[in-house]
């Protein structure tokens, strides 16, 4: 499984665009990239999934270069209850998920 | 429609104790998963089940760790007997495809400390 690599922590203001980067230089053909959100006290929660371009949905953006190799998490004008921790990860089908450490995010009002 | 549940939400017990956790998963979701986090570590996938059958149980730590899905339901983990190292958070989830669009839907998580 590709092993990827985010920022440990970030801190933003309310209303701005919060953007978080991730690297996964060893990701497969077969591979999607995905990204779960995960609330204090809470299971993970599946945020988006993407395998190259540009994904939206209603909670978020995710940007993926030509190369697969890194991806980007888009969140529009975060407000205060998007102070969470969030996973990238690089799921293959079938397969089971490998969570890292993920970027713990701080939304200031 | 009513996610993942997992029952308890904490449990306390001596070292040398047993414990069983359950989860019950969405409705029709033939695949269950369980995973733990033990203090400052990641989320380790434990084990994964397609209805009854164990499709995967490479991530087990050892063989106090009993998991099962009679009926191809709920699942119960069993950790027998509880060492101090067991302590940790134990989420369950579940999906409907094992497939790509493998959005596994987490519960709550059970807290464990073992004293």
């Amino acid at each position: 499984l590709a092993k990827t690599t985010q920022p440990i922590s970030m801190d933003s203001y309310e209303g701005q665009e919060v953007n978080i980067t991730c690297s996964h230089n060893n990701i497969a053909t077969n591979d999607y990239i995905t990204w779960y959100q995960q609330f204090p006290s809470q299971g993970p929660r599946f945020i988006i999934q993407g395998y190259k371009t540009k994904v939206t949905n209603e909670v978020a953006s995710l940007f993926i270069p030509a190369d697969r190799k890194s991806s980007t998490l888009s969140l529009p004008r975060v407000s205060l209850s998007d102070t969470a921790v969030y996973y990238c990860l690089v799921v293959s089908r079938g397969d089971k998920i490998i969570f890292g450490k993920g970027t713990r995010l701080h939304i200031l009002p | 429609e009513a996610g993942v549940t997992q029952f308890p939400s904490h449990s306390v017990i001596e070292k040398g104790q047993t414990v069983t956790l359950r989860c019950d998963p969405i409705s029709g979701h033939d695949n269950l998963y369980w995973y733990r986090r033990v203090m400052g570590k990641e989320i380790k996938f434990l084990l994964h089940f397609v209805k009854e059958s164990k499709q995967d149980e490479s991530g087990m730590p050892n063989n106090r760790f009993l998991a099962e899905r009679t009926g191809g339901t709920y699942s119960t983990l069993k950790v027998q007997p509880a060492e101090l190292e067991d302590s940790g958070v134990y989420f369950c989830a579940s999906s409907i495809d094992a497939g790509l669009d493998n959005e596994q839907f987490f519960g709550p998580g059970t807290r464990l400390t073992v004293l």
